[in-house]
């Protein structure tokens, strides 16, 4: 059972560049997240789905879009990457019991 | 938005001491779980826990709701406790509504040999 599975682990970007974070979960859960951790600081909510088909801002939504492709995957684009962007994200999931539980993180650079 | 404020920030001990951390939040949650962040990085589920109490192993953790404050205990520390211990929470809001967890800033721990 894998949980929550994030790819890539790292990734070095120029300003500018795009990416796409994937993320897939194989909990059947309903409920998907993105949220990022920069030093010091607890994790901040970017953008949520509560459902498939469904997505929804968070704290810190912008310059970020998102995808739910099915009820397994939720992607994270970046589609013009900024210094300010500089982060470890994290992609979770939740079902009916309300847990939530986080993949192994994503450490991005942009330089 | 609801606000979550943990305490103490840092705290040192040496191993086999015992820890409190805490845990409070401004308004009512519906959903309530701690994290230990290792040295690498990765979050772990502690405990999921809205309301009561709960052990597991040397680790416990009480909630009182009603209160709007939760208490991680860690009984005879050991090095491999060491990381950050993370607290959230899900508010629902009165329409029905409710969005992903609200992280407070953590606390800090160092459990020296």
């Amino acid at each position: 059972n894998a949980g929550v599975t994030q790819t890539p682990k790292f990734q070095v970007l120029k300003t500018g560049q795009s990416m796409t974070l994937q993320c897939a979960q194989d909990m059947n859960h309903n409920s998907m997240y993105w949220y990022r951790q920069d030093p010091g600081m607890g994790l901040r909510l970017i953008y949520y789905s509560a459902s498939e088909g469904t997505t929804d801002k968070g704290e810190v939504p912008n310059g970020y879009n998102v995808s739910r492709l099915n009820k397994r995957e939720f992607s994270l684009r970046l589609e013009s990457a900024a210094p300010s962007q500089t982060s470890v994200y994290f992609c979770a999931s939740s079902g009916a019991g309300g847990e939530a539980f986080f993949g192994q993180g994503t450490r991005l650079t942009v330089v | 938005g609801i606000q979550v404020e943990q305490s103490p920030p840092d705290l040192i001990l040496q191993e086999g001491a015992n820890s409190t951390l805490r845990c409070n939040f401004s308004d009512s949650v519906n959903n309530l779980q701690w994290f230990h962040q290792n040295p690498w990085g990765q979050l772990i589920n502690l405990f999921y826990i809205p309301s009561g109490t709960k052990q597991n192993g040397r680790l416990s953790a009480t909630t009182v709701a009603t209160e709007r404050y939760s208490l991680l205990y860690i009984s005879s520390s050991q090095t491999t406790d060491s990381g950050v211990y993370f607290c959230a929470v899900v508010h629902m809001y009165s329409g029905g509504g409710a969005d992903g967890l609200t992280f407070g800033k953590g606390t800090h721990l160092i459990i020296q040999p």
